[in-house]
Formats: structure tokens, sequence, C-alpha cells
């Protein structure tokens, strides 16, 4: 597509529940980002997929939080049992990277998850 | 730890004015980086990149410089516009790192 489509915008969900969020990259781009943006506060990086390599999830902030990328495209980012913190936007990005090692990433407009 | 400092006050100018940014990095030595725009509700848009290696870059009214000795780089808009007014977020990032780290933006307010 043209840009970094994310769904859904908006989700508002109970304390306890598992909420799914959906990104769909450019087409092309080989890597994609997961990225959480709290009020007020800045980027925090969650998880990173490039091409068929093993993501890395160092950003992940625990075991309920979840993602995977299917045939190096869509990717999925689960949340289990969502908790009042959880509360951000959840931002996309992809990029292309290329051998000049610099990375500029594509945002998507994000998911605002709240949790009540 | 690497940290990123971004001035958390918002800055106002006035339409007209040069508005000047800045971003201070600590516990690391970036290769390079980027300065990204976010307007609210919206995701960050890349605007420019600079490397180790080059002093200062300039894209229409906009100019980034970096200064590795001081860990700093500097943002300028001139002429600005009302329509400048968004968050101003940089991210310096580690050679050999695909994940660029974020400050917490500048939020710039231009008046008309």
């Amino acid at each position: 597509g043209a840009g970094v489509s994310q769904s859904p915008s908006n989700k508002v969900t109970e304390k306890g529940k598992d909420v799914e969020l959906r990104c769909d990259p450019i087409s092309g781009h080989t890597a994609l980002y997961w990225y959480r943006q709290s009020l007020g506060q800045g980027l925090e990086f969650l998880i990173y997929f490039q091409g068929n390599s093993a993501p890395d999830k160092s950003g992940l902030p625990s075991d309920r939080f979840s993602a995977e990328r299917t045939g190096g495209s869509v990717s999925t980012l689960t949340i289990q049992r969502t908790q009042q913190e959880d509360s951000a936007v959840y931002l996309c990005a992809s990029s292309l990277v290329g051998s000049s090692g610099a990375n500029v990433l594509t945002f998507g407009a994000g998911s605002r998850l709240t949790v009540l | 730890s690497q940290k990123i400092e971004q001035n958390s006050e918002a800055l106002n100018i006035q339409e007209g004015k040069t508005a000047t940014l800045t971003c201070n990095y600590t516990n690391y030595s970036p290769a390079y980086l980027q300065w990204y725009r976010q307007d609210p509700g919206r995701g960050p848009v890349f605007l420019l990149l600079i490397r180790e290696n080059e002093k200062e870059k300039r894209k229409e009214r906009l100019k980034v410089t970096f200064d590795t000795t001081l860990k700093q780089s500097l943002f300028h808009i001139t002429a600005s516009q009302p329509a400048d007014s968004a968050t101003y977020l940089c991210a310096p990032t580690s050679g050999g790192s695909y994940i660029p780290t974020f400050g917490r933006g500048t939020s710039l307010i231009v008046h008309p």
C-alpha cells in the first residue's frame, strides 16, 4: 500500500481481556517495528522484525506481550490479560533497510488502546 | 545507559522567526541522527537524517547540525509558519543498530 496501515485506530477494552492490533506495512519493506507511546512520553521500542531473521523482542515489557509477522508482511501485536498501564498508542513502522546502514522509518497513524 | 534529552517545555515563537530545537544525548556515540515531526493523533514523519561525519544538513527551510564533541544536534526552522506547529522528535542511532531510539520530543508552537 501507499503507507503503513494500522487497525483498529481506537480500541477500548476491559482489564483482563486480550487485544490484537494489526499492522500492514509498506509493500517491499523488509523491516517492521512496534513502538508504544504513552501520554506525554516518548516512543518506547517494543519489537523489531527483519526479513526471515528472529525478531528482536528486547523491548517487550512483559510476557503478556507478543507479536508475529506472517509471510514477511502483516504483523499482529497481541496483549494478553490487559492492564490499565497498557493504555497507550501503539505505533507500527516499516523501513527498507539499505546498505547505507541508516534506517528511516515510515509510521502508521497508531492504534489507541484504552484499558478500563 | 543511553539517554536522550529534548526540552520538555514547549517552544513558543512568532511567525517568521527561526525556531531552534535541541537534542542532547549521553552514554553513546550515534552513527547518525534523525529528526521526525509528529502531529496530534498521527505517527511521526521523517524529516532529515544527518551522519556523524556531517556537520550540517539542509532541506528547504530546515537545517540540522550534529556536533559529536558536544553530543548535541540542533534543529532549525527558518521563516517559521503556524503550520510548523508540531512535536519534533530526535532519534540518535548507534552504528550497526537498526532500532532508532527516540527522545520525548519538543512541542513547537508558532504564533501568527
